[in-house]
């Protein structure tokens, strides 16, 4: 159980077009996704946290209007970059929360997307 | 924030050899997670332990909330094992709750 999907698994793109990334829970309902980012050798970055039904919550220093999310249902959240730039290009993941608390007795547990990678020529 | 270290960065190994990473983190937390990144990005949860000690297979991870640091044993190592390890933790208060703070990870390496 807690199977996260994300779509595409890799992209290239063009400098100024833009990318959608789907996140899904396969086989839960996930009210909160959040969205990271990874550069090579280095850690996991929060982007922003996406709330079904809601606004996302950005972190500081991303760009709203440049990474666009949209949760509009419980299993699907998605995330396109804008006017994509060769400096966008990364190693994007996401994850879900699952209100299972079977497996590890908590509802706080993540659940990870096998990542996209973005690169932008 | 939570600051959240990991130690050590880089670990080379030969097959059959046991090894500890260690997590050190800032604040008091209700959530702390171990992952392996495996050499294709995918983060896979080996343990979810904000306190207490648990085992599966040849990893086993203890975490002393009190003393805010948790530890992650893997026991004969096998090259299937290398990647990259993360620890997570998420805190109990304000803006802290339910989102995770990663640390920079401890890239494994085990050889034949």
């Amino acid at each position: 159980g807690a199977v996260v999907s994300q779509h595409p698994s890799w992209v290239i793109c063009k400098s100024g077009t833009s990318v959608k990334i789907e996140c899904r829970s396969l086989d839960f309902q996930a009210t909160t996704m959040f969205w990271y980012r990874q550069f090579p050798k280095q850690s996991l970055m929060l982007m922003a946290t996406s709330n079904e039904g809601s606004k996302a919550t950005y972190e500081q220093g991303v760009e709203k209007d440049k990474f666009l999310i949209n949760h509009a249902s419980l299993t699907l959240s998605t995330l396109t970059v804008t006017s994509a730039h060769p400096e966008d290009s990364s190693f994007y993941i996401c994850s879900a929360r699952s209100p299972w608390s079977g497996r590890t007795g908590s509802t706080d547990t993540q659940y990870f997307g096998p990542g996209t990678r973005l690169t932008v020529l | 924030g939570i600051q959240v270290e990991q130690s050590p960065p880089d670990l080379i190994l030969q097959e059959g050899a046991n090894s500890t990473l260690r997590c050190n983190f800032s604040d008091s937390v209700n959530n702390l997670q171990w992952f392996h990144q495996n050499p294709w990005g995918q983060l896979i949860n080996l343990f979810y332990i904000p306190s207490g000690t648990k085992q599966n297979g040849r990893l086993s991870a203890t975490t002393v909330a009190t003393e805010r640091y948790s530890l992650l044993y893997i026991s004969s190592s096998q090259t299937t094992d290398s990647g990259v390890y993360f620890c997570a933790v998420s805190g109990n208060r304000g803006s802290t709750l339910g989102r995770l703070y990663f640390g920079r990870g401890t890239q494994l390496t085990v050889w034949p």
